[in-house]
């Protein structure tokens, strides 16, 4: 079955800390990764995106992402935490085209001053 | 920049009651998605549109929820009768077809739905 794990749901962080949201996937073909950032009563917005080729993208924001395909997962990461990143982060996986894409059910992320 | 608009932004109705949602996706995005968050949860998809044609309405609780894109532009999402259970965030994305061939969805600030 076609899945997507995020097995932290919420995670309490110091500003100027560092930062990894995990993240798992199962998924039959070769899977295209999205992971998005969602402010409350906001809708996503698009971090990053791993297609092919370097398995360590950069995103948006001063996140990055690294693809391990023999552990399935695709954890985010951030080396220094700003107040404002507090909000809901999701991992999604989804076919070569980037269409119908599943969501994980989000980490909740606080940071404390 | 560029946004998915919806509308109304929240929507409060009781059981058993219509209600309706507003999409008008980003200019020349041919391709239209409805999602429903439902609290604690992520997204899933709904119904998806490509122009005017649905391609994908397997998600879709056909009983009482309808969609439509008439002109392959703005979308209508609606439910009727609603239920106690569609309380939920209703998320609309347009994409494009970006680098290599690849969807770049972007949403919507979303619909809070509460059915009393």
């Amino acid at each position: 079955a076609q899945s997507v794990t995020q097995p932290d749901i919420h995670i309490t962080v110091s500003e100027g800390a560092s930062l990894e949201l995990r993240c798992n996937y199962s998924y039959g073909a070769t899977p295209y990764l999205f992971w998005y950032v969602q402010s409350p009563g906001q809708g996503l917005q698009l971090l990053l995106k791993y297609f092919s080729g370097d398995t360590l993208v950069q995103g948006i924001k001063g996140f990055e992402a690294e693809f391990k395909r023999s552990q399935s997962s695709f954890n985010l990461r951030k080396p220094s935490v700003h107040w404002s990143d507090a909000a809901e982060y999701f991992c999604a996986v989804g076919p070569s085209d980037g269409d119908k894409l599943i969501f994980g059910t989000g980490t909740r992320l606080q940071v404390f001053p | 920049e560029a946004e998915v608009a919806q509308s109304p932004r929240y929507k409060i109705t009781e059981k058993s009651q219509a209600v309706a949602f507003w999409c008008d996706p980003i200019s020349g995005h041919a391709t239209l998605y409805w999602y429903r968050q439902i609290l604690g949860q992520g997204p899933e998809l709904l119904v998806q549109f490509q122009d005017e044609s649905v391609v994908d309405d397997s998600q879709l609780p056909k009983d009482r929820f309808s969609a439509e894109r008439l002109k392959g532009v703005d979308s209508t999402l609606k439910i009727q009768p609603a239920e106690l259970g569609d309380s939920a965030m209703y998320l609309c994305a347009s994409s494009f077809l970006g680098t290599g061939g690849v969807h770049e969805q972007y949403f919507g600030p979303g619909t809070r739905l509460t059915v009393t």
